[in-house]
């Protein structure tokens, strides 16, 4: 089984919601993934946890809150986003150094 | 730092003709190359990956990918397009601990 499974599907919010996407593997990966896309263009990495701990947080802005509760969930709590931040949220897993395996993303507008 | 370049924003080939999707690729040291592919909507699909080994690497698909280290190159190949291959396709390069992609390459197949 190679699914990485995203929920929801798709997000509509305003300025002052909080929200949140989450994202579940059951492939043991212990490395996963947040990535930004921009309608036509490459995913753009935002945090990465290895084995539970953030290893790279790429100067998001804090209004982007990540959290990994378990080895196989992987959750990005949304609060006072901005419409520049309406874009398909992706999310992957990864045994460490091996290739990734996305999910189908959440596409998120926000109002 | 580690990247991939991707010089054609969109590739286009008529239904049974062989396609070519370019990459190249700038590195310190051993490069780690992946391909991936993307349906309108969609998460991004693994393809390929070249490691070590073999130059000629097999993947999903029917697609391959060759590797030049003269040339830098890391090209996607398949000998007889689809329509169904009309998609958007990204090299990748393993950065530190994570994917750097190039800025893709939107296949068109023509019936």
């Amino acid at each position: 089984d190679t699914e990485v499974t995203q929920t929801p599907k798709h997000l509509v919010m305003g300025m002052t919601n909080k929200k949140s996407l989450k994202c579940e593997q059951h492939m043991g990966h212990r490395a996963m993934y947040w990535y930004k896309q921009k309608a036509k263009k490459p995913p753009e990495l935002m945090f990465v946890y290895s084995y539970e701990k953030l290893s790279i947080n790429e100067s998001v802005p804090s209004r982007f809150s990540p959290e990994c509760p378990n080895s196989s969930l992987l959750n990005l709590h949304l609060h006072a986003l901005q419409p520049e931040d309406s874009a398909l949220y992706l999310c992957a897993s990864a045994r460490e150094g091996y290739e990734q395996y996305f999910g189908p993303g959440t596409r998120l507008t926000v109002t | 730092a580690q990247s991939v370049a991707q010089p054609e924003d969109q590739v286009n080939v008529a239904e049974g003709n062989p396609l070519t999707v370019k990459c190249t690729y700038s590195v310190s040291g051993n490069p780690y190359l992946f391909w991936y592919v993307q349906y309108p909507n969609r998460g991004l699909q693994f393809l390929l990956k070249y490691i070590t080994g073999d130059n000629l690497v097999k993947g999903s698909y029917g697609f391959e990918a060759e590797f030049n280290k003269s040339q830098t190159s890391f090209h996607l190949k398949k000998p007889s397009a689809l329509v169904s291959d009309s998609a958007l396709y990204f090299c990748a390069v393993m950065g530190r601990r994570a994917l750097t992609f190039g800025s893709g390459t939107r296949l068109q197949v023509q019936p």
